[in-house]
């Protein structure tokens, strides 16, 4: 699992509170992704991160924000919670230089 | 628009059985493709990845087959076992996105006794 973490691993909050999902890896990869698994839509690519500081947007990255202020930490956080970002929350690094990627064992996040 | 399809998007087979998932991509140029297994309420975890010059990779009884002229992919499971059970997706990077992948919707395997 290359060492990846996320915490919570659930939570359910209300609509229009912000939440912060923590994605943690202790083997120093460069790139860390964010994405939301819903039924009938697979994994969809939230944001990236290709470094300390150096993000970017996914297909589905309205509503959220990243920080990478550390190697090891990728921060999501839903600024203003809808019932529309109810969904799984997966975290993903890559090891080396062929993108195959590593999974955390993902956060379950139900907005009411 | 890059895309990855993946068929059939269920399927039932009995135990010891074999059978074989076929993913189908658009993605341009290709860089690699992989095929994860995704065990209820766990995150995805890796089985194979294929270049542009690997045609077969094997991972115990899982074998991928890739034909990068038809941009076609199977993965085919021998001697199915209840442990199977589980949502296999298909990713495909191209070689310009910079670590952004394609993802299939997945299918969903079921092993019955």
């Amino acid at each position: 699992d290359a060492g990846i973490t996320q915490s919570p691993r659930h939570k359910v909050t209300e609509t229009g509170t912000p939440v912060t999902l923590r994605c943690h890896q202790t083997e120093n990869h460069r790139y860390m992704y964010w994405y939301r698994q819903d039924p009938g839509h697979g994994l969809r690519l939230i944001h990236y991160s290709y470094g300390v500081k150096d993000t970017d947007k996914g297909e589905v990255s309205d509503g959220y924000s990243v920080s990478r202020s550390k190697t090891e930490d990728f921060l999501l956080t839903l600024e203003s919670a809808t019932s529309s970002q109810t969904s799984v929350y997966f975290c993903a690094t890559i090891p080396g230089t062929d993108y195959e990627q590593y999974f955390g064992p993902g956060t379950r996040l139900t907005v009411t | 628009k890059n895309q990855v399809e993946q068929s059939p998007q269920s399927l039932i087979i009995l135990e010891g059985k074999n059978c074989t998932l076929q993913c189908n991509y658009t993605v341009s140029p290709f860089s690699n493709l992989r095929w994860y297994k995704q065990d209820t309420g766990r995150g995805p975890v890796s089985l194979t990845i294929m270049t542009f010059s690997e045609n077969t990779k094997s991972n115990g009884r899982y074998t991928a087959t890739l034909d990068a002229d038809t941009k076609q992919s199977s993965l085919h499971i021998t001697a199915s076992q209840l442990s199977d059970s589980a949502s296999y997706i298909c990713v495909v990077s191209a070689v310009t996105n910079a670590g952004k992948s394609t993802f299939g919707d997945g299918t969903t395997l079921t092993v019955k006794p």
